[in-house]
């Protein structure tokens, strides 16, 4: 099976750095992901990681270690936008496309 | 349209009765996904399609059945709905890597 592990929630000041962390434990990893979820709507795509190393995509970046289980999503320069609920994702080889999300970690940003 | 709809956005729906959630995308997408989020929960995996004719169970298929006619379409149906099915229902679609994952807006049902 799949454990995955985030914090519940974070609170981080505008134009100030957070890093959102991922621990997972999985048979057959084949992928991870990162999604953006505001209050009451449907989840984003922020990025995808399947080998080891960080991935830049403007404010955001999300970093994977496959030998630790270890990942982490980083957001610069803070905006109130940012509030949301970040979903690790992770997907398993298999027979079809599997991926388990985890529970999400909810992050406000105050000014 | 444009990329993934979902109908209805939200229902109300007495235990007992037979109830289709609809989705569509216009993608050309070949693998659907259908996932409910309920709190504390996160996205669990209800049933998904890697193509039109075949569908798979998910993580928590029990009193939901799927059907794939075409590569568009992906309706949900809930046979007899029960309370605990009170949940909000996404539906997703993906082309075969399934390295980014499109959310359709969302049904919320509650079954009371």
């Amino acid at each position: 099976g799949q454990n995955i592990d985030q914090p519940t929630e974070m609170t981080a000041t505008e134009g100030a750095i957070v890093q959102i962390n991922c621990t997972y434990q999985t048979s057959g990893f084949n992928g991870l992901f990162w999604y953006q979820q505001h209050a009451g709507e449907a989840p984003t795509f922020l990025s995808y990681n399947v080998l080891d190393g960080l991935e830049e995509k403007g404010r955001f970046s999300s970093f994977l270690s496959r030998s630790k289980g270890y990942s982490y999503l980083l957001l610069k320069e803070l905006q109130m936008k940012d509030s949301a609920s970040y979903l690790c994702a992770v997907r398993s080889s298999g027979g079809y496309q599997k991926v388990t999300f985890g529970t999400g970690t909810k992050l406000q940003v105050i000014p | 349209i444009a990329g993934i709809t979902q109908a209805p956005t939200s229902q109300i729906l007495a235990a007992g009765r037979r109830m289709t959630l609809r989705c569509t995308q216009d993608m050309r997408h070949n693998a659907m996904y259908w996932y409910r989020q309920d709190l504390g929960l996160g996205l669990r995996l209800i049933h998904y399609s890697n193509t039109a004719g075949t569908t798979g169970k998910g993580e928590v298929p029990d009193g939901y059945s799927v059907s794939r006619a075409n590569t568009d379409d992906f309706p949900l149906t809930l046979a007899s709905a029960v309370p605990s099915q009170t949940s909000v229902y996404f539906c997703a679609s993906s082309d075969e890597q399934g390295n980014e994952q499109f959310f359709g807006p969302g049904t919320r049902l509650t079954v009371l």
